[in-house]
């Protein structure tokens, strides 16, 4: 069975620091992918990244950067020089190939992360 | 452009009664599903669809029903609802092709009293 952890309930940096969200999963697919959502508080789930398990490259977008390191079974996501924007829930999830429209994700249990000014 | 609505943004029910939680989608993804979301526990499957006709259940089912007549709209039964059916309900919608992703719609904020 599928499986994500997220161990960090919650997180409290101030603002400009560098903060790092674990995701640790397991999976018996030889492919699979793996996402991020952003969840504010306003509710809505915003998706930050999608990774297949054949691209082990790290990715930076702006701010935000992506782990993935198939060796310890982690996708983690770092934010630099955080803002108060960056305030929200994050969840990792997983789902299996794709031909199912990803409808089948596994959510972690999501980190709280509160930045501060 | 919509994207994925759902309706109503929010809902109180009295243990026992029924209701219907609607989501349409307006992209004409082939892919529709639902989720609820409850503190400490992150989002879990309750059910999905492949295209119209078909629906299959997910993670945690019971107590609810799916129906998919057209591509746009899946809508997700109540048939007796549960204190513990409390929730926020996510609906998602996705196509097949190199940028699949899930899109997901604002929510149901449920309260089962």
């Amino acid at each position: 069975a599928q499986k994500v952890t997220q161990a960090q309930t919650e997180i409290s940096v101030v603002e400009k620091e560098d903060v790092t969200l674990d995701c640790v999963y397991e999976t018996r697919d030889t492919t699979y992918y793996l996402f991020w959502y952003k969840q504010p508080p306003s509710g809505e789930l915003v998706f930050l990244i999608r990774r297949n398990s054949f691209d082990e490259q790290n990715e930076i977008s702006g701010r935000y950067s992506w782990n993935f390191q198939k060796s310890t079974s982690s996708f983690n996501f770092t934010i630099t020089a955080s803002q108060v924007v960056d305030s929200a829930v994050y969840f990792c999830a997983l789902s299996e190939a794709p031909g199912t429209g990803f409808q089948k994700l596994v959510f972690g249990t999501g980190t709280r992360l509160l930045v501060s000014p | 452009n919509a994207g994925v609505t759902q309706t109503p943004k929010f809902q109180v029910l009295k243990t026992g009664q029924s209701m219907t939680l609607q989501c349409a989608q307006d992209m004409n993804h082939e892919y529709m599903s639902w989720y609820r979301q409850d503190p400490g526990m992150g989002l879990r499957l309750i059910h999905y669809s492949v295209g119209a006709g078909i629906t299959d259940q997910g993670e945690v089912p019971n107590g609810y029903n799916v129906s998919r007549s057209t591509t746009e709209d899946f809508p997700l039964r109540l048939l007796s609802a549960a204190p513990s059916q409390t929730s926020v309900y996510f609906c998602a919608s996705s196509s097949v092709g190199t940028n699949e992703k899930l899109f997901f719609g604002s929510g149901t904020q449920l309260s089962v009293l």
